[in-house]
């Protein structure tokens, strides 16, 4: 079975400072891969996407994530965290279709000031 | 353009009664998803418009949950009767292609007491 596993609840990192949100994945054939964060008290927006291609994905909001495929993983990153970057990020695989995604547990990243 | 918008923002309801949550999409999105994340678990899927047609449906958990999406404008998933573990927060997304980015709304926060 297709699944999407987020090993941390939370992460927290103080501004300024590098950040990575780690996802593990294991679906069949090629797999696409997303990134979505929620913010407090709105939905999930859409950060970046894998599809094919270059390992290393550049998205929104100066994120990028890098797909490993021997160690079946696709870590969120951002070289310089900013306070505003706090929120709750999704890791996301289609499922028996493009937009039907299975959702990892989510990831609270916190950066302290 | 408008995001997606859902009505109410929160809902609270006693078991055995029946609610009816809204998403309306953003113009001209022909796809509409209905996914919800009960108790802090993961997100799940429900189901998918394409215009007002259902595309999939493989998510809805049982027969007390009716998605509709008259005219294929707008849609509404009503719980009837709602049970304790429908708690959880409901939310829409749209595309304007079924393999383009979602949009999200900001949810329904639905709580059965």
């Amino acid at each position: 079975a297709q699944s999407v596993a987020q090993p941390e609840d939370q992460v927290n990192v103080a501004e300024g400072n590098p950040l990575t949100v780690k996802c593990t994945y294991s679906v069949s054939g090629n797999p696409y891969l997303f990134w979505y964060v929620q913010y407090p008290n709105r939905g999930l927006q859409f950060l970046l996407k894998y599809i094919t291609g270059d390992n290393l994905v550049k998205g929104s909001y100066g994120f990028e994530a890098e797909f490993n495929k021997s160690q079946t993983s696709f870590h969120l990153k951002k070289p310089s965290a900013l306070v505003s970057d706090s929120a709750l990020y999704f890791c996301a695989a289609p499922s028996g279709g493009y937009n039907k995604l299975i959702f990892g547990a989510g990831t609270r990243l916190a950066v302290h000031p | 353009e408008a995001g997606v918008t859902q009505f109410p923002s929160h809902s609270v309801i006693e078991k055995g009664q029946t609610v009816t949550l809204r998403c309306d999409p953003i113009s001209g999105h022909d796809n509409l998803y209905w996914y919800r994340r009960v108790m802090g678990k993961e997100i799940k899927f429900l189901l998918h418009f394409v215009k007002e047609s259902k595309q999939d449906e493989s998510g809805m958990p049982n027969n007390r949950f009716l998605a509709e999406r008259t005219g294929g404008t707008y849609s509404t998933l009503k719980v009837q009767p709602a049970e304790l573990e429908d708690s959880g927060v409901y939310f829409c997304a749209s595309s304007t292609t079924g393999q383009s980015p979602l949009h999200f709304g900001n949810g329904t926060r639905l709580t059965v007491t």
